[in-house]
């Protein structure tokens, strides 16, 4: 059980907007973590979507999107593709255990 | 281009040892830290360790405190993970990854190899 809450899976159809979100405590996002989201596509090697919150790697395309509010944070992503459909992480850092914690994933079907 | 590339997975009975070597290329491997993370089959991401670019800072998880060990040799720009008393649980895919800026426990990692499987087995 990860102290970083994500929902296990969300959905949407093609074009339209979903957001994944990644809740914590006080002891992580809340303390004012980073909080970093990965894309995995079955199989693949994870994939660094945004950094910082809200940062983009160069080649993540805008339509992926990072924020952060409290003890939660939340990725957007808009006009959703096919190939959108994977699984995503959040990534951030506990206090408390003194340790870098993944969200336990979640995964994007693109209907 | 920024490269990691483990070795030394494979198939170990419980109770067993085994060392993972991550070898990085392309950037300049003493200036950052690192970082291990693995993925039990149909599992999440969990991540391991953490060193720091001088080896100054380790952090590791709970679940490998008093198992595994991570090393780096920035001579030979080498990281390690020493796994020893080696449980079923502990079978996965085992990834090195690089923190992007630099030493910050709470950094991104920007760069993953393509991992290594460990099987932990009689």
């Amino acid at each position: 059980q990860s102290v970083l809450t994500q929902p296990p899976s969300v959905s949407g159809a093609p074009g339209q907007r979903i957001t994944i979100t990644c809740t914590g405590s006080s002891s992580n996002i809340g303390a004012g973590y980073d909080v970093h989201w990965y894309q995995q596509v079955s199989g693949a090697v994870p994939k660094l979507l945004i950094y910082g919150n809200r940062n983009r790697p160069s080649g993540v395309p805008d339509r992926f999107s990072g924020s952060k509010s409290g003890t939660s944070a939340s990725l957007v992503i808009t006009g959703l593709q096919a190939d959108d459909e994977s699984d995503y992480y959040c990534l951030s850092y506990d206090r408390t255990l003194s340790a870098s914690v993944f969200g336990g994933g979640t995964k994007l079907t693109v209907l | 281009e920024a490269q990691l590339l483990e070795s030394g997975g494979g198939l170990v009975q419980p109770g067993g040892s085994l060392r993972l070597s991550c070898a990085a290329s392309g950037f300049t491997f003493r200036s950052y830290s690192m970082n291990w993370v693995r993925q039990a089959p149909g599992k999440g991401l969990e991540w391991l360790s953490y060193i720091s670019s001088t080896s100054r800072a380790i952090f590791q998880a709970d679940s490998v405190k008093d198992r595994f060990t991570v090393s780096r040799d920035n001579a030979k720009n080498l990281l390690f993970l020493q796994m020893s008393g080696l449980r079923a649980e502990d079978t996965a895919r085992y990834y090195c990854a690089k923190d992007i800026f630099g030493d910050y426990p709470n950094d991104a990692f920007d760069v993953w190899g393509q991992g290594t499987f460990v099987t932990v087995s009689s």
